[in-house]
């Protein structure tokens, strides 16, 4: 069983369109993380989330964490092809070991 | 400030060789999490070392073995390789744990042939 839930697993659209992927759990988290990585590479944390329904900005993206804690989504917007990559999303439940999502492998097309 | 450092960052085994991997965290860190990253199976917590001690450990055959000096550097071994511990090995280093923030090396690929 898959604590954390990504939707969609795979993602392909042309730059300049927006996007939204989202990670779901039924458990709570105490905090929730959020990560890129390309082929060949490690995981490279994007942004943590804390707050039930905070919202955070890196630039054209957006994360937020749901208001019970369970889920979070990532928005982008104006999607460029240097955004391609796989995105992880992670669960921090006190001294327990994260908990990742199956990811989202997204492609921008030129 | 150094990233963390993973060696070698690709490797050719053997069906029934082991092998050693090696993690330098970043500075300051005293916790190294393994991972085994395959398409099929994503993300696979091994174990964690927190302070030379093992915290956490996933569920893996004890094939598969750890542990951390007191530098806070980490060593993962494999015995007996078998085809399907083809992966990339990742390791992610962080202040105190499991439940903050990690930072990730870039890995070592393991093909096993």
């Amino acid at each position: 069983t898959q604590l954390l839930e990504q939707s969609p697993q795979f993602l392909s659209i042309q730059e300049g369109e927006n996007l939204t992927v989202y990670c779901n759990s039924s458990s709570v988290f105490s905090s929730l993380q959020w990560y890129r990585q390309e082929p060949g590479e490690g995981p490279v944390l994007l942004v943590t989330v804390v707050t039930g329904g905070e919202v955070k900005k890196l630039k054209r993206l957006t994360f937020q964490f749901g208001d019970a804690r369970k889920d979070s989504s990532l928005h982008i917007t104006a999607a460029q092809p240097g955004d391609t990559g796989l995105y992880l999303c992670a669960g921090a439940r006190g001294a327990q070991k994260l908990v990742f999502g199956q990811g989202t492998r997204l492609t921008i097309n030129p | 400030k150094a990233g963390v450092t993973q060696t070698p960052r690709y490797l050719i085994k053997t069906r029934g060789q082991q092998v050693t991997l090696s993690c330098s965290p970043i500075s300051g860190h005293r916790s190294v999490s393994w991972y085994q990253q395959t398409p099929g199976q994503g993300l696979q917590f091994l174990f964690e070392y927190f302070s030379e001690t093992q915290r956490n450990k996933g569920n893996f055959p004890g094939r598969f073995s750890g542990r951390q000096f007191s530098n806070s550097r980490s060593e993962m071994n494999v015995s007996t390789l078998e085809l399907g511990d083809s992966a990339l090995y990742l390791c992610a280093s962080s202040v105190q744990g499991q439940n903050t923030e990690a930072f990730f090396g870039q890995g070592t690929r393991l093909t096993v042939v």
